[in-house]
């Protein structure tokens, strides 16, 4: 069985603090790392898709990297918003299908 | 460019009464589709993707079922609903036969089972 592991489960910030999330999989059959950005009331939008050991990926104040042989995916925000205020989603693919961690709930406080 | 709708946005149903979620894509062809539930306090769960047509893929055992009688149409259905049954669904796709490609969902079924 996939499991795909997220912590913390939950996150409270202010305004201006950096934070970062932590997503664990299994390394075995490794095919791809997803990350999700998932806003109350929209849908989900991918940030990031990652394959190779060692990649790094930055989408503005956001970058994730990727650590295949331990099994395991770092989210960092820079300077976090109220806007940044959301669930992130790792997903792991296993060539197969996508399965979703649990998620980070991210509160950006003004 | 493509979209993809799914409806009902809500749904309050009793209990052993039929569900019939609909998904449709526009702007691709052949995509992969797939459905999902978050039940309360819990990750996306994968209930059933499909790769062409007719093909259906079923990762968990329970009373719903799926069929894709178009290339872009996915549809969500069970006969008689259960408790168990509430949550929230997602349709998604992808492009074509590869996993990497990013995941696109629609807007979400908040389906309440009572």
């Amino acid at each position: 069985i996939l499991n795909v592991e997220q912590s913390p489960q939950s996150l409270h910030v202010q305004e201006g603090d950096s934070t970062n999330f932590t997503c664990s999989f299994p390394s075995s059959n490794f095919y791809a790392l997803h990350w999700y950005r998932w806003e109350t009331a929209k849908s989900p939008e991918a940030l990031f898709v990652m394959t190779l050991n060692g990649d790094e990926k930055k989408k503005g104040r956001i970058s994730a990297t990727l650590n295949t042989k331990e099994g395991y995916s770092y989210l960092y925000i820079k300077g976090s918003q109220p806007e940044d205020s959301a669930t992130y989603l790792c997903a792991s693919d296993n060539t197969d299908k996508l399965i979703f961690g649990t998620g980070t709930r991210l509160q950006v406080f003004p | 460019s493509q979209t993809i709708h799914q409806w009902p946005a809500t749904l309050v149903q009793p209990v052993g009464s039929p569900l019939s979620l609909e998904c449709t894509v526009e702007g691709t062809s052949n995509p992969n589709l797939y459905w999902y539930r978050q039940a309360a306090g819990r990750g996306l769960q994968l209930l059933f993707y499909s790769v062409g047509i007719g093909q259906i893929s079923s990762e968990v055992p329970q009373n719903l079922s799926a069929s894709r009688p178009q290339d872009r149409q996915f549809i969500l259905s069970s006969k008689k609903l259960l408790l168990s049954d509430s949550g929230f669904y997602l349709c998604a796709w992808s492009v074509g036969r590869t996993f990497t490609g990013e995941l696109f969902f629609g807007e979400g079924s908040r389906l309440t089972v009572l």
